[in-house]
């Protein structure tokens, strides 16, 4: 049973482009939630995903969105990079929109130049 | 804006020794309290999820315990060992949603 995937692994992209970060949940899961790990910080909630259409929002700018397929995978789209933008990203899955043990990818280490 | 801390940032361990730290969080409107282990260039691991005042759970030589209407909760690792060194993060959920809000993690380095 594949765990919680993410690609790709490592990216650097340059400030202003565009970036998309790829999902694909535990098998079974049907809640995709992605995080932003800036360096020496815990993960912050940039948003939710269920039943295709975003749930739940943290403080991040409109530059961040994102889409679910019908398949339950998830991607993650941000605009206009800036330096401040280089982070670990992180997808968690989980079964349902309630609070419960969410599963974690290995991430996607973005670096803004 | 939730306030999820921890404590201390980091620590170093002999093998063997015990060792315990925190996360404190809000004590209003509580629903559950994550903790995970994350290992360098692997994925955050669940370890528990705790939802009651007084919980303890365990998991080998690992142990949580809650206390949510003072709003902490300590991890304890009994004889801890090489493989144990990682960042232990604790996460708290707005509302029954989950959309959690982690703390910035406590790192533990095991030294042989």
């Amino acid at each position: 049973d594949a765990g919680v995937t993410q690609s790709p692994t490592h990216l650097i992209k340059t400030r202003g482009q565009q970036v998309t970060l790829r999902c694909s949940p535990k098998s079974g899961h049907d809640t995709v939630s992605w995080y932003q790990q800036a360096l020496g910080q815990g993960p912050q909630f940039i948003f939710q995903y269920y039943e295709e259409e975003e749930r739940q929002r943290g403080n991040f700018p409109d530059r961040f969105s994102g889409h679910q397929f019908p398949n339950y995978s998830s991607e993650l789209n941000v605009n206009a990079l800036l330096l401040g933008d280089s982070a670990l990203y992180l997808c968690a899955s989980s079964w349902g929109d309630t609070a419960y043990e969410q599963y974690f990818g290995p991430g996607t280490r973005l670096t803004v130049t | 804006i939730l306030n999820v801390e921890q404590s201390p940032q980091s620590l170093h361990v002999q093998e063997g020794d015990s060792t315990n730290f925190t996360c404190s969080f809000p004590s209003s409107n509580f629903y559950a309290l994550h903790w995970y282990r994350w290992e360098t260039a692997k994925s955050p691991e669940a370890l528990f999820v705790m939802t009651l005042n007084g919980d303890e759970k365990k998991k080998g030589r690992i142990s949580a315990t809650l206390n949510t209407k003072e709003g902490y909760s300590y991890l304890y690792i009994k004889g801890s060992q090489p493989e144990d060194s990682a960042t232990y993060l604790c996460a708290f959920p707005h509302d029954a949603g989950n959309k959690l809000t982690f703390g910035g993690g406590t790192r533990v380095l095991v030294k042989p």
